[in-house]
């Protein structure tokens, strides 16, 4: 199985700042990597697959990147309805698996 | 509106059997591969189960955790996915959401539609 590991596993920023948050797979999954984001109390929604497109109504602040076995999700300026725990998963092989998340809050 | 709505979580006892169903609506259902995800309570998410194809060309596919235990199945006609769990424990306890693939395999394709969840209480 496809071990998908994340860091950090929590940050505290404030509005307007530059967030960044790595994800990395144990073996190459290509270019099959998703982003999920899940807000307090809410289900998860789909923020970026294929590494770097943004799924429909996502905010342009939302960017990701990387191949192979490293890749990034960067929120170029943090808002306060970005508060959420974030989620990275590989979908190259079954089992489909998740990173432990990156919960994300306002400083 | 693309839609999921799940339904049959409730309290079961270690070792019983739950079947949870998921009734789709908004698409057409037989163009997408269907998973089921769960989320123990304050943990991360963990997919269980995906399946994809119809009639004899279905196939699926479970985690670990689960394999021998649990049997995901669709119903083209009603819509619906279900999942089996037999021999249940303690660490099934989780909500469990059905999410629709974006396209018909559930490898190289997200999951880009999540149901609101049923909860499973696995407990004595």
């Amino acid at each position: 199985d496809i071990q998908m590991t994340q860091s950090p596993s929590s940050l505290s920023a404030s509005v307007g700042d530059r967030v960044t948050i790595t994800c990395r797979a144990s073996q190459d999954i290509t270019k099959y990597l998703a982003w999920y984001q899940q807000k307090p109390g809410k289900i998860p929604t789909l923020l970026i697959y294929t590494t770097s497109t943004l799924q429909s109504g996502v905010p342009s602040r939302f960017s990701g990147s990387g191949s192979g076995t490293d890749f990034t999700l960067t929120i170029s300026s943090l808002q306060p309805e970005d508060v959420a725990t974030y989620y990275c998963q590989q979908y190259n092989s079954a089992p489909l698996t998740f990173g432990p998340g990156t919960k994300v809050d306002i400083k | 509106e693309v839609q999921l709505l799940e339904s049959g979580g409730g309290l079961v006892q270690p070792g019983g059997s739950l079947r949870l169903s998921c009734e789709a609506s908004g698409f057409t259902f037989t163009r997408n591969a269907m998973s089921w995800v769960r989320q123990a309570p304050g943990k991360g998410l963990e997919w269980v189960s995906g399946i994809m194809g119809s009639g004899d060309k279905t196939y699926y596919v479970y985690g670990n955790s689960v394999n021998g235990r649990f049997t995901i199945s669709r119903d083209n006609s009603k819509n619906t996915v279900y999942m089996q769990m037999n021999s249940l424990r303690d660490e099934d306890t989780a909500v469990y959401y059905c999410v629709r693939h974006a396209a018909g395999f559930y490898y190289h394709f997200p999951m880009d539609v999540w149901g609101q969840g049923t909860t499973v209480t696995v407990s004595s």
